[in-house]
């Protein structure tokens, strides 16, 4: 089936740094989705993608759509301690309907 | 903001015994899913809903589950016989259009 490929796993930085994360797939994706997860809560969408090359921003937040289709990055500028959480990105490869495939996730950690 | 209100946030059922897992998507969207987390892990789909029936269901969804809209506002999962196996956090999410969108906060479901 569909695969995405999340990178990093976890990342520990210090509050101010910018962020970035990435997701790959040998297949092409018709929509890319960036979600945040707290502990004991559901994802929560931060942003969505539509169109290939697509470049999208959420206040600090900045996220492609990789021109191939097959990848797409979200970058956080300037963290802050409550950007600590779990972000998957997740993708909907147009030709098998809407299963969403989700990335196994990016944990991040800020120290203040 | 409206939301997709999920109950009970955490379920404790013995090994065998039917669960019923219940979720009040929101009011005007048009498609409903389910999804699990299994602790640790990445969110993976369970199964599609739009008008009045499943459109899409993973290898997840065996006969084991099934779905249901019981009337104007309700969407439910059944799981009939769980096993140990099944302990996850269930998400029910909703969404206007076929980009899933919002999610409910989970129900914890414990087998034991």
């Amino acid at each position: 089936g569909q695969q995405l490929n999340q990178s990093p796993q976890s990342m520990f930085i210090q509050e101010g740094e910018d962020v970035s994360m990435n997701c790959t797939s040998s297949s092409i994706f018709n929509t890319w989705l960036w979600y945040k997860q707290d502990p004991g809560e559901g994802p929560v969408l931060l942003i969505a993608l539509y169109k290939a090359g697509e470049l999208t921003s959420n206040g600090r937040l900045t996220a492609q759509f990789g021109i191939t289709r097959k990848d797409s990055f979200l970058n956080i500028s300037a963290s802050i301690p409550s950007d600590v959480g779990i972000y998957f990105c997740a993708g909907l490869p147009g030709e098998y309907g809407n299963k969403l495939v989700f990335g196994a996730g990016t944990i991040l950690r800020v120290k203040s | 903001e409206p939301e997709v209100t999920q109950t009970p946030s955490h379920q404790v059922t013995q090994m065998g015994q039917e669960v019923i897992l219940r979720c009040v998507p929101i009011s005007n969207h048009l498609y409903f899913y389910w999804y699990r987390q299994i602790l640790g892990q990445k969110v993976e789909f369970l199964v599609s809903f739009y008008n009045n029936e499943i459109s899409e269901k993973s290898e997840i969804f065996d006969d084991q589950f099934s779905v249901e809209r019981p009337d104007g506002s309700n969407f439910t999962l059944k799981i009939r016989s769980t096993k140990l196996e099944d302990s996850a956090m269930y998400f029910c999410a909703s969404s206007r259009d076929t980009s899933p969108r919002t999610f409910g906060s989970g129900t914890r479901l414990t087998v034991v």
